[in-house]
């Protein structure tokens, strides 16, 4: 069956520390992946999105990067965190239906 | 104005039914999408509809869509507390486009 996994569920860290998020999809392949954030109060930010290994689009200028090291594996990354980086970090994978979510990871920069 | 627009908030008494609205620009959007998510969890796909339909039921949800005004609507019957959660509208904009612009989204609370 076709999974998403989204890890870790929570992350706790200081400010100028370096960040990974990592999100795999199982049960498909060449798949479309999605970086969004929803911010406290806020709706859902697009970040980055792939349609294959090594391709990146980036929607918003940032402290962040992405990186698609393999075909079901999405990377989302910071050299140094900022306090404004703190929110809801969603990954998701585009089906003929439409985007499907993992449980996301709370990040929290202090 | 935002590309696609809901209100924040909706209160309403367990048992009745619930109707989010959605407001969005792009009269080449192919695909609408609901979504729920509740606290402190992903989001998840409640249901869709193409453009070129004006409405689509599914068990307690009703999705209806005028495309003339660009408003598109979702039904929940019989309200549950399980059914609050905040409700996200999203679009899909022009055919082969690979990004889904959502809402803000808007907060159900169900009271008992």
């Amino acid at each position: 069956s076709q999974t998403i996994h989204q890890w870790p569920a929570t992350l706790v860290q200081p400010v100028g520390s370096p960040l990974s998020l990592e999100c795999t999809v199982e049960g498909t392949s060449n798949p479309n992946l999605y970086w969004y954030r929803q911010a406290a109060g806020r709706g859902l930010q697009l970040l980055f999105y792939s349609v294959g290994i090594g391709q990146i689009s980036s929607e918003v200028p940032q402290n962040l990067s992405a990186s698609r090291p393999q075909d079901r594996q999405f990377i989302l990354s910071s050299k140094k965190l900022l306090l404004s980086d703190s929110g809801f970090y969603l990954c998701a994978w585009k089906t003929g239906e439409g985007l499907f979510f993992g449980s996301g990871t709370q990040l929290s920069v202090l | 104005g935002e590309d696609v627009e809901q209100s924040l908030f909706l209160s309403v008494r367990e048992g009745d039914s619930s109707v989010i609205n959605c407001t969005y620009t792009d009269s080449s959007s192919t695909y609408l999408y609901w979504y729920k998510q509740e606290p402190g969890a992903g989001l998840q796909l409640l249901t869709y509809i193409f453009s070129n339909m004006d409405m689509k039921q599914d068990q307690r949800l009703t999705v209806l869509l005028n495309k003339k005004d660009k408003h598109l609507s979702l039904r929940i019957a019989d309200t549950q507390t399980g059914d609050s959660a905040i409700y996200f509208c999203a679009e899909i904009r022009g055919a082969g486009s690979y990004q889904l612009t959502f809402g803000k989204g808007t907060k159900l609370s169900v009271i008992p």
